[in-house]
């Protein structure tokens, strides 16, 4: 049972260039959000879906872009990378019935130079 | 908003006890608790729904008052392998637990 997978754990950019960090999960969760850690910050959302063609914003989505295509995947994109942007990725998924934890990808740990 | 968590750090001999709190500004259906070891993924300590219900995971424990939207964890007994940063993520009547809100964490340090 593979969980929450997210690709690649690490990643170097320059500023300007885009990438897309992925995210899949195979409990069949409806809810799948995206948040970053930073040093002192905590988790902080940035962009959430509660299925497949929906999507919603959180507390940080200036700089990224979602989609919903399915119910397994939850990729984020940033489309001209900043150095305000280096930080720890985390994708989460759960269910939206009953009492569910997040359950959290390994993380992607970005670098914008 | 972000809910407060309180103290930032606290260090610990091995056997010693330790309250972690979490407090919000708005009013909150549901507390979630969960540890990060440096380098992981934050793992699921335990949820607290409305109610004022206390539950517990091991020598973990932890209370709700809705009425002061505030969260509390109590570590007991403390062992080396509790050392890590807590988060409290926070549900708002209308939110959901899929877009928690975090706190900064609670660093906790458990020496020998």
């Amino acid at each position: 049972n593979a969980g929450v997978t997210q690709t690649p754990k690490f990643q170097v950019l320059k500023t300007g260039q885009s990438m897309t960090l992925q995210c899949a999960q195979d409990m069949n969760h409806e809810y799948m959000s995206w948040y970053r850690q930073d040093p002192g910050m905590g988790l902080r959302l940035i962009h959430y879906s509660v299925g497949a063609g929906i999507t919603d914003q959180g507390e940080v989505p200036n700089g990224y872009n979602v989609s919903r295509s399915t119910t397994e995947d939850f990729p984020l994109r940033l489309l001209s990378a900043a150095p305000s942007q280096t930080s720890v990725y985390f994708c989460a998924s759960t269910r939206t019935e009953g009492i569910s934890p997040l359950h959290f990808g390994n993380g992607t740990r970005l670098t914008v130079t | 908003q972000q809910p407060v968590q309180s103290p930032q750090a606290v260090i610990l001999r091995e056997g010693e006890d330790a309250v972690i709190n979490c407090s919000s500004s708005k009013a909150l259906y549901s507390v979630h608790w969960y540890r990060q070891k440096h380098g992981e993924a934050p793992v699921f300590l335990m949820i607290l729904l409305k109610g004022g219900e206390q539950k517990g995971h091991e020598k973990i424990s932890a209370s709700f008052n809705e009425k002061k939207q505030q969260s509390s964890l109590y570590l007991t007994a403390s062992q080396l392998s509790y050392s890590g940063t807590y988060f409290c993520g926070t549900e708002g009547y209308g939110g959901s637990q899929g877009n928690l809100i975090f706190g900064k964490g609670t660093k906790l340090s458990v020496k020998p």
